[in-house]
């Protein structure tokens, strides 16, 4: 998995509880990233960050709020307000600008929120 | 739109046996394609990555293909073993880093 490690690995909420999805990773990459990955759909992205202390929304980032205060941590919200939470999500990381720039997946957590 | 489009969406073989699975895109422009194997539960694990001006990419048994002009790429894998069982992503970057994920071939290698 690269070097970047999430925790949970699963993870159970009461609907209305928000709740934080850790993600830290060892790389020293500049860029990270969340994703979302749901059955039969591709990852959509949540949020990204190019730098510490700055992020950027991505595709689907109602909901869900990101925080970037070290470069070996990116963790993520869910609050209460993201109507359907339950989901994969997975963490990534990369340096931005490189040809082979590719991302380095974490292992997911899978949140249930019932 | 930008859009990446994976064929089949399933694919059952036996092991030993030889599989093609395909990815078309409309991502445009075009930076690089990217090909990622996904185990049940687990995080994607980068295969290949391939630029414009590449048109063939291995990986041990995985090869990949890429015809710009098509935009068409396809995955090969020769040989399969029981652990090539997993969800095979095609992923298209644009531009400003912008990745296109495809919804994911699942291939069950069967003994």
């Amino acid at each position: 998995d690269g070097g970047i490690t999430q925790s949970p690995k699963y993870l159970f909420r009461k609907e209305g509880q928000n709740v934080t999805l850790s993600c830290e990773q060892n790389l020293n990459h500049d860029a990270m990233y969340w994703y979302r990955q749901d059955p039969g759909q591709g990852l959509r992205l949540i949020y990204y960050s190019q730098i510490v202390n700055d992020f950027q929304k991505g595709d689907i980032a109602e909901g869900y709020s990101v925080s970037r205060e070290k470069k070996e941590s990116f963790p993520l919200t869910v609050t209460s307000a993201q109507k359907n939470p339950t989901a994969f999500y997975l963490c990534a990381s990369s340096i931005p600008g490189q040809v082979s720039g590719k991302q380095y997946f974490g292992p997911g957590t899978r949140l249930t929120v019932t | 739109k930008n859009q990446v489009e994976q064929s089949p969406q399933s694919l059952i073989i036996l092991e030993g046996k030889n599989c093609t699975l395909q990815c078309n895109y409309t991502v445009s422009p075009f930076s690089n394609l990217r090909w990622y194997k996904q185990d049940t539960g687990r995080g994607p694990v980068s295969l290949t990555i391939m630029t414009f001006s590449e048109n063939t990419k291995s990986n041990g048994r995985y090869t990949a293909t890429l015809d710009a002009d098509t935009k068409q790429s396809s995955l090969h894998i020769t040989a399969s073993q029981l652990s090539d069982s997993a969800s095979y992503i095609c992923v298209v970057e644009g531009s400003n880093y912008k990745l296109t994920f495809g919804k994911g071939t699942l291939l069950t290698v069967n003994p």
